[in-house]
């Protein structure tokens, strides 16, 4: 079975250029998550989608950052205008939500180097 | 103030040896999980302990919770390259359990 698919897995841009980050998460998942990883704040969550809708964004750093989740199978992450302090590893994870269930593991995509220059 | 403390935040040692790593807080959680992530990849998940004092074992590692649900150890036998990476402990945020808030890691170095 296909992992979480994050593309591109490199990205190179420059300050003030508009960057938007990919992801599909695992089918038959309905909870997606989106992280930043930097050495000086380790692994932040940014925001988190239920079945589509956006739940929990109080990680999203500010207006420049954005995402949207129009199905159950892709998902955006976008930065207009970039800043150099943006660069970083950005993750997508997803798992699949049960009611009841107390715990879950969230499966990762192997991330996005981000580099603002 | 984080919510869980990971120590050391470096570790390097020889093939061979053991070694164990921590995860600490002054809060309480239902459910701690350890991932392990490697250069270039996500995060992985290893093991999820969920009640008090237990103790589960993944070939040469070693997990336990503690009595108090508050901290938790990894603890690594004869240490091998492949062990190298960085070992994030994670825990259910308060406001949903699908949502994890995780440690700043242990990085793990094993020499040949």
């Amino acid at each position: 079975d296909a992992g979480v698919i994050q593309s591109p897995r490199h990205e190179v841009t420059e300050m003030g250029q508009e960057v938007t980050l990919r992801c599909k998460p695992i089918s038959g998942h309905n909870s997606l998550f989106w992280y930043r990883q930097t050495m000086m704040r380790g692994l932040e969550l940014l925001i988190y989608f239920n079945n589509n809708v956006p739940i929990d964004d109080s990680g999203m750093p500010e207006d420049r950052f954005s995402a949207k989740m129009p199905n159950a199978s892709f998902s955006t992450l976008k930065i207009q205008p970039s800043e150099p302090r943006d660069s970083a590893v950005y993750f997508c994870a997803s798992t699949r939500g049960r009611p009841g269930l107390k715990h879950y593991e969230q499966y990762f995509g192997p991330g996005t180097r981000l580099t603002v220059t | 103030t984080q919510l869980l403390e990971q120590s050391p935040q470096f570790l390097s040692i020889q093939e061979g040896e053991n070694l164990t790593v921590y995860c600490n807080s002054s809060s309480v959680f239902s459910s701690l999980q350890w991932y392990r992530q490697e250069p270039g990849e996500g995060p992985v998940l290893l093991v999820t302990v969920v009640t008090g004092g237990e103790v589960k074992k993944l070939k040469r590692l070693t997990f336990q919770f503690g009595d108090a649900r508050k901290d938790s150890s990894l603890h690594i036998t004869a240490a091998q390259p492949g062990d190298t990476g960085l070992y994030l402990c994670a825990v259910p945020s308060s406001g949903s359990a699908r949502q994890l808030t995780f440690g700043s890691g242990t990085q793990l170095t094993v020499l040949p």
